[in-house]
């Protein structure tokens, strides 16, 4: 159980262009989702909290009419990069909050999209 | 945001060997979790403690949180080249981790 997948697992885009990330939680709901972007060598930085039927909250620092997140579904929540430009290539994993019940504030990850932006 | 320091940042040992990765916080967290990230995957969760000064065992590694629940050890016994990875601490405060920088361990046969 508890697995979270991530489409498109690598994208290569020309500046300027937008792009899709989806997050899907396919064996349980999921009311909270985050996003994170990683660089090489680096440790995960969180970008936002995406909670079903609200508006996502965004960290410090992320700008949120670049990174626009919606998460219309308890097992959805996409991430689309708006005009991306070379600075914005990472790599871009995506969780999702387990049940407060059962476990401990643990989370699930996608195996992350590697997005490239020429 | 939390600050977690891990160290060492690079761990390399040989096949068989013992290795020990450290977490530390000033602050105190509800939980603690280990992950281990693999290149171009996302992180795997390992462990979660929650009480102070528990240990857990999980087949080679153990795990233990600090009393004070601001630290936290990953102790592989006997590496070997399949434990090689990114290993990576997060604190849980409320809902949200705070990541580690990671520690990249290489094990070589």
């Amino acid at each position: 159980g508890a697995v979270v997948s991530q489409h498109p697992s690598r994208v290569i885009c020309k500046s300027g262009t937008s792009v899709k990330i989806e997050c899907r939680s396919l064996d349980f709901q999921a009311t909270t989702m985050f996003w994170y972007r990683q660089f090489p060598k680096q440790s995960l930085m969180l970008m936002a909290t995406s909670n079903e039927g609200s508006k996502a909250t965004y960290e410090q620092g992320v700008e949120k009419d670049k990174f626009l997140i919606n998460h219309a579904s308890l097992t959805l929540s996409t991430l689309t990069v708006t005009s991306a430009h070379p600075e914005d290539s990472s790599f871009y994993i995506c969780s999702a909050r387990a049940p407060v019940v059962a476990y401990y504030n643990e989370q699930f990850f996608g195996p992350g999209t590697r997005l490239t932006v020429l | 945001t939390q600050l977690l320091e891990q160290s060492p940042q690079f761990l390399s040992i040989q096949e068989g060997e013992n290795l020990t990765v450290y977490c530390n916080s000033s602050s105190v967290f509800s939980s603690l979790q280990w992950y281990r990230q693999e290149p171009g995957e996302g992180p795997v969760l390992l462990v979660t403690v929650v009480t102070g000064g528990e240990v857990k065992k999980l087949k080679r590694l153990t795990f233990q949180f600090g009393d004070a629940r601001k630290d936290s050890s990953l102790h592989i016994t006997a590496a070997q080249p399949g434990d090689t990875g990114l290993y990576l601490c997060a604190g849980a405060d409320d809902y949200k981790l705070s990541f580690g920088a990671g520690t990249t361990v290489t094990v070589r046969a």
